[in-house]
């Protein structure tokens, strides 16, 4: 079956720091692949995502490529912020019709002024 | 993207008694979905709403505790039945548009359990 794991947090950076969130897969098929953020007491939004090998999502200067090869998806940013304090969660689907999503287990990130 | 709206935001809820969540989406969308995300935790798929049919349920979630209805294509409803505190969770519905693999999250409602 499908899994996600991403690295364990929490993480705890200093503003402008770098940040890479790092994020495996197994899947069948051709899965697509996303970046979800929650921000305190909020639900889910996405990020950015990618749906076939190669492909680079980016959004809000966050980016992640999906590497066929390693299987992974992992998030960077070159410069946080505080408002970017939030729990992100990595995540796929099968691809073609099959919509449902499997998510690791988040990682909590903290940005200190 | 679509705009989805959850009610309510956050009940607190006595143990034996049932609460009833309630999905709008302000467009028309092809599959409808409820997760659990336990305190701290992760998302669990509970099930798929379908538009004028049973849901569809996930390993280890069960009709009679959470039942759902999806009386059209922007409505669905969940309900968590003889609730315990284990229960206590933020329950989320969440949409996938026509032609877009992708889901889009309700805000969430925070239901605790006493």
């Amino acid at each position: 079956g499908n899994s996600v794991t991403q690295m364990e947090g929490p993480v705890t950076l200093s503003e402008e720091a770098f940040l890479t969130i790092n994020c495996t897969y197994t899947a069948t098929g051709y899965p697509s692949l996303f970046w979800y953020v929650q921000y305190p007491g909020e639900g889910l939004q996405l990020l950015l995502k990618a749906t076939k090998a190669d492909d680079k999502g980016s959004n809000k200067g966050f980016e992640a490529t999906y590497r066929k090869e390693t299987t992974s998806f992992h998030l960077e940013k070159g410069s946080v912020q505080v408002s970017d304090s939030a729990v992100y969660f990595c995540a796929l689907n099968s691809g073609g019709s099959n919509y449902k999503l499997t998510f690791g287990k988040g990682t909590l990130l903290t940005v200190n002024p | 993207s679509a705009v989805i709206s959850q009610k309510p935001s956050r009940d607190i809820c006595q143990r034996g008694t049932s609460l009833t969540i309630q999905c709008q989406v302000d467009s028309q969308v092809t599959m409808m979905f409820w997760y659990r995300q336990q305190p701290g935790q992760s998302l669990t798929l509970i099930a798929t709403a379908n538009q004028g049919s049973e849901a569809t349920y996930e390993s280890g979630f069960v009709i009679d505790k959470f039942p759902i209805s999806r009386p059209n294509l922007t409505f669905s409803t969940l309900t968590v039945s003889n609730m315990s505190p284990e229960d206590s969770s933020i329950y989320l519905c969440s949409v996938v548009t026509a032609y877009q693999e992708t889901q889009y999250f309700g805000p969430g409602t925070r239901l605790l359990v006493l």
